[in-house]
């Protein structure tokens, strides 16, 4: 059974901390992604990985970085966290060729107070 | 831009036939993908169309017309559990990046 996983399903952190939000997939997937997802915007993709240590920004880059050290893991991370970061965070995995299908963790919830 | 267009809301029936619609805008077009997501869950993916032409598995079935830049996601034998979010999604020409749809929130009543 294929399977994504993302280190926390609720996260609270304060303004300015730095945040690292780890995902980890088991299907030796080539392609993995982070989305944002806020209501009435739908899914939006902030950076994405085509493969180890290889990283491109998607649409919604500011604020954020990523870092694909290893083929199954790839981690967001907020500099500095703000308020507007509060939302829920999607990392998905993909192989690099066939159809689009996207694997997705659970999800991480963070509230940036 | 690059955008994709889908009714934010749809309500039907259990049993009935409900169609969801999508229209994009990119700047490239690989295929039309279509995820479900319940409350509270992860997106789940349903079906992949990169020609055109109808896709059909089980109860789910998907169509794509590249010349309208037009697909919609056709739902039949409506059961409660089809009550969900769905999203439709283009993976662009360089086939890394996919966009996605806000959305549609499918009420399915009984």
């Amino acid at each position: 059974d294929v399977k994504v996983t993302q280190s926390s399903r609720y996260l609270v952190k304060r303004t300015g901390e730095k945040v690292f939000l780890e995902c980890v997939q088991d299907m030796d997937h080539e392609n993995m992604f982070w989305y944002r997802q806020d209501p009435g915007l739908g899914l939006r993709l902030i950076y994405f990985s085509y493969d180890v240590k290889m990283k491109e920004k998607g649409d919604i880059p500011e604020g954020y970085s990523v870092s694909r050290e290893k083929k199954e893991r790839f981690s967001l991370i907020l500099e500095s966290a703000s308020t507007n970061q509060t939302s829920m965070y999607l990392c998905a995995s993909r192989t690099a060729g066939g159809t689009d299908t996207q694997y997705f963790g659970p999800g991480t919830r963070l509230t940036v107070l | 831009g690059q955008s994709l267009e889908q009714p934010s809301e749809v309500t039907a029936v259990e049993g009935a036939i409900v169609q969801i619609n999508c229209t994009y805008q990119t700047s490239g077009f690989y295929g039309l993908s279509w995820y479900q997501q319940h409350d509270g869950g992860a997106p789940t993916f349903l079906s992949y169309n990169a020609l055109d032409g109808l896709e059909e598995t089980g109860r789910f079935s998907s169509f794509l017309s590249r010349s309208d830049s037009y697909g919609y996601l056709l739902l039949q034998e409506l059961q409660m559990k089809d009550s969900a979010s769905y999203f439709c999604a283009v993976r662009d020409t360089g086939g890394f990046k996919t966009i996605f749809g806000a959305g549609t929130r499918l009420f399915v009543k009984a």
